[in-house]
């Protein structure tokens, strides 16, 4: 099956770290560029990065700029979300997206998602 | 970045009914413009992408249009199982961004 599965969410204190990853299946991975987005419980969707096929070129929004990190491993399948100094504007369900290509942004593939709860 | 907004917030309707959901970006977005569909509890699901094209699978009853900074979602027949929240999103230019929601309810 093709398919996006993330995992690592949880709760965490404010000004802690998480790292999220996201196993793909079923596709070429290192075809794809590759997305972080989130949305906080009951909010709208928030656009959070970009990376590249090869992780070459990396897109950040302001917000998380200097506090998240995207990497991937293409051997692995993967895509991971380091999340350090977190903040309770953080809490979010966070998803991983298939990005169609970088001169198509849209996604025809998501994980299921996966929730972080930023809170003391 | 590019503001993207979507109205009305929610909206009632009955089964049948023409629904029509517009989404006005701060600006030109040059048709880079997708929608999407969300359920309570699951990820989103494409729609419409560059303003127009009906995604593969998608009911023909769905349909985009729109150029610019100004675009519509049409659900010609509302269907029990189109009840939802819709989100518009542009990738014209970083940060993609995404339109606050538009939340469908049964009239």
């Amino acid at each position: 099956d093709v398919q996006l599965v993330e995992s690592g969410g949880g709760l965490v204190r404010p000004g802690g770290s998480l790292r999220l990853s996201c196993v793909a299946s079923g596709f070429t991975f290192n075809t794809y560029w590759m997305s972080w987005i989130r949305q906080a419980p009951g909010k709208g969707l928030e656009w959070v990065a970009n990376i590249k096929e090869d992780g070459s070129e990396i897109y950040y929004v302001d917000s998380v700029k200097g506090r998240f990190t995207v990497s991937r491993d293409n051997a692995k399948n993967s895509v991971s979300l380091e999340m350090n100094s977190v903040r309770v504007e953080d809490t979010a369900v966070y998803y991983c997206a298939r990005v169609a290509s970088f001169w198509s942004g849209y996604y025809r593939l998501w994980g299921q998602g996966t929730l972080v709860i930023v809170s003391s | 970045d590019i503001q993207m907004t979507q109205s009305p917030s929610s909206l009632s309707a009955s089964v049948g009914d023409r629904v029509t959901i517009t989404c006005q970006a701060s600006h030109d977005v040059n048709n880079y413009l997708n929608w999407y569909q969300q359920k309570p509890g699951k990820a989103p699901k494409l729609l419409i992408y560059d303003a127009s094209n009906l995604e593969t699978g998608v009911p023909s009853r769905f349909s985009g249009s729109g150029s610019g900074t100004h675009f519509t979602l049409t659900i010609n027949g509302l269907q029990p199982e189109d009840f939802a929240t819709f989100y518009c999103q542009q990738y014209d230019e970083l940060p993609w961004t995404f339109g606050q929601g538009t939340k469908v309810e049964i009239k």
